[in-house]
């Protein structure tokens, strides 16, 4: 089975400032996809950012960026220039790739961002 | 439309009664997820369906009886609940079992008293 870790329950960083999310994984197969997801009070999952395991490079959108190291199976997630908008929940999760059987999530970083 | 859309948002039932969770989208997806995220935990997947047949039971116990009449909708039936039931129920849609990306609803906050 796999599993997801995130080591940081909480995280606090100034506006405008970069904040790095840890998240390490473990698993047997070769073949996979990394998510990480933000909840806001809002409670709807929204997907930031998603990394295919076959693909070194690392994924970028906008502000966000990930840190994937296969090898290490660690996947973190860089916030650059923090917005207040960014608070919320970041959920690292894993979903294999030889079907769906739905993700599977770490615990969860809470972001606070400092005004 | 990239909407999933859950409907009530919030709902209280008694241990003795029967309601039902109902999930909708309209952007062609024949995967749908239900999951339950207690307070402080992330989400846990409960059922897959896959082109209207269950596929995954995430071993839930029978007081939970999901339901998936067409494509575009996902229900989930509640009875006989336990107050340690009371999570957010949240339902998620994809365009098949095998596509990367979930789309989420805004979950169903759900008290058993």
């Amino acid at each position: 089975a796999q599993t997801v870790t995130q080591s940081q329950p909480e995280m606090s960083v100034q506006e405008a400032e970069t904040v790095t999310l840890s998240c390490t994984y473990d698993t047997s197969e070769s073949d996979y996809y990394l998510f990480w997801y933000k909840q806001p009070p809002s409670r709807q999952m929204i997907l930031v950012i998603r990394q295919e395991a076959y693909k070194q490079q690392n994924a970028t959108e906008n502000r966000f960026s990930v840190n994937f190291q296969k090898a290490a199976k660690s996947f973190s997630l860089k916030i650059s220039d923090s917005q207040l908008g960014d608070a919320a929940m970041y959920f690292c999760a894993y979903r294999s790739g030889g079907g769906a059987d739905g993700l599977t999530f770490g615990k969860g970083t809470h972001l606070i961002i400092q005004p | 439309d990239t909407e999933v859309t859950q409907t009530p948002k919030h709902l209280v039932m008694g241990m003795t009664n029967k309601k039902s969770l109902k999930c909708e989208q309209h952007m062609g997806h024949r995967a749908m997820y239900w999951y339950k995220q207690k307070a402080k935990k992330p989400p846990e997947l409960m059922f897959v369906y896959s082109y209207e047949k269950l596929s995954i039971n995430e071993s839930v116990p029978s007081r939970f009886s999901p339901e998936c009449p067409n494509s575009s909708l996902l229900n989930l039936h509640l009875h006989a609940l336990q107050p340690e039931d009371s999570a957010l129920y949240l339902c998620a849609s994809s365009f098949d079992r095998d596509s990367i990306e979930a789309f989420f609803g805004q979950g169903t906050r759900l008290t058993v008293v």
